[in-house]
């Protein structure tokens, strides 16, 4: 069935390090999104990611889809304990032409040591 | 935007009954969705809430364990039938309002503990 596979699982770094996370769909996706959830708390929608090659910034974050629209990665620098939570790519596999039915990676789990 | 309101926030249930979750959004969205989440682990859609008709099931959950309702544009139901230890979980309502971002928003989750 169609997939969504995360890498690393979990990310443990001290506060100033770099920190990124890796996606890859086993097929092609016409988008990508990515979300943050907190301990405790529920997911937040971060960016997404349409073209071929994009990149996209947010502050320390950066973004990146692949040029074949099979891999994504997210990007933080100088981490921040702010930053920590589990990390999510989520594409859209609806039947029908839906955009909207995502299906979640297994998400980062990133700690941040202050 | 979208606020999404749900309740129960959490609770503990006995084996064999049932519980329904309520999820109400502040404003008119396209889409309505159900996921579950497994303490630590990813999310898995349940099903799409159609408004007026019959949710749509992905593979793996059906009707009769998971009963959904939509009877209007910002509500939704989502019943966990004759409930068992595997079915403790986190339950999050979620949805869309079809902008160009595709983004979803989440309600704060449903954890329910089945003893």
């Amino acid at each position: 069935g169609q997939q969504v596979m995360q890498i690393p699982q979990y990310q443990h770094v001290q506060e100033g390090e770099d920190f990124t996370t890796y996606c890859n769909s086993s097929t092609t996706l016409s988008n990508i999104q990515w979300y943050k959830q907190r301990p405790g708390g529920h997911p937040v929608f971060l960016i997404q990611l349409v073209k071929s090659g994009e990149v996209k910034k947010q502050k320390r974050l950066t973004f990146q889809f692949g040029e074949a629209k099979k891999n994504s990665s997210l990007h933080i620098t100088a981490t921040q304990t702010t930053d920590v939570g589990t990390y999510f790519c989520a594409g859209p596999f609806g039947s029908g032409g839906s955009n909207y039915k995502l299906t979640f990676g297994k998400g980062t789990l990133l700690t941040v040591n202050p | 935007s979208a606020v999404i309101s749900q309740k129960p926030s959490r609770d503990i249930c006995q084996r064999g009954t049932s519980l329904t979750i309520q999820c109400q959004v502040d404003s008119q969205v396209t889409m309505m969705f159900w996921y579950r989440q497994q303490p630590g682990q990813s999310l898995t859609l349940i099903a799409t809430a159609n408004q007026g008709s019959e949710a749509t099931y992905e593979s793996g959950f059906v009707i009769d364990k998971f009963p959904i309702s939509r009877p209007n544009l910002t509500f939704s139901t989502l019943t966990v039938s004759n409930m068992s230890p595997e079915d403790s979980s986190i339950y999050l309502c979620s949805a869309t309002t079809g902008g160009n971002t595709g983004e979803l928003f989440f309600g704060e989750g449903s954890r329910l503990t089945v003893l």
